[in-house]
């Protein structure tokens, strides 16, 4: 089973929608969790971290269920500029050095 | 001013050479990495320093050898290159707690 799992999508949707995304994680005692955004040939950005008590930047909302071991995305309002792969990430706790990455959710906003 | 810079950023060559890929940050960070995404998108970490010591070596073959001459620097060499080498290579660098991780652009390396 892969430490951190997610569906690859792609999820193509109008402008304006809103989307969601999830993630799930294997190892209970993971530490921190994070969406990266990684746009077609291009490093990896971070978009937010992930808080139980879940977080928001804008149109976008992050929540962690720890007893589930779920991360969650939602984009509102979605923009041509979304489409990207958005990657879930998570910092297991015997090493607060490396990443762990899913292997990404294609997003596509069509006009 | 490019905060995490990695060279070349493509590189093509044949089996069986050695390649070096070079990487500097300039954020001050003390820790740095190297990251292999193959062709299916998956990133994973290879390698980490951390004030020039190692301090996390993956599974990877031993043609691989991370040189970190000071803290901004971390570079990656490859012997005897095979085909399944092909992936693109992402130098990145954090502080110590790997929060603020920043990567570079990525080096893509073609193996024919």
């Amino acid at each position: 089973r892969k430490e951190v799992e997610q569906d690859p999508g792609p999820f193509n949707v109008p402008e304006g929608a809103t989307v969601a995304f999830n993630c799930t994680y294997s190892n209970s005692a993971s530490q921190s969790f994070f969406w990266y955004r990684q746009d077609c040939r291009k490093e990896p950005k971070l978009l937010m971290s992930v808080y139980s008590s879940g977080n928001e930047d804008g149109r976008f909302t992050a929540q962690l269920n720890r007893a589930s071991q779920y991360i969650s995305l939602l984009i509102r309002d979605s923009k041509l500029s979304d489409s990207a792969t958005y990657l879930c990430v998570v910092i297991p706790m015997d090493s607060s050095y490396k990443l762990i990455f899913g292997s990404g959710t294609r997003l596509l906003v069509r006009p | 001013d490019t905060a995490v810079s990695q060279t070349p950023k493509y590189l093509v060559t044949q089996m069986g050479n050695d390649k070096s890929i070079k990487c500097e940050q300039n954020l001050g960070h003390d820790t740095m990495y190297w990251y292999k995404q193959d062709s299916k998108k998956f990133l994973k970490i290879m390698f980490s320093y951390n004030n020039k010591e190692l301090i996390i070596n993956e599974t990877v073959p031993n043609r691989f050898s991370p040189k970190s001459p000071d803290k901004a620097h971390l570079n990656l060499h490859i012997n005897s290159l095979e085909l399944g080498d092909s992936a693109v290579y992402f130098c990145a660098s954090s502080r110590r707690d790997s929060y603020g991780y920043t990567f570079g652009s990525g080096t893509r390396l073609t193996v024919v």
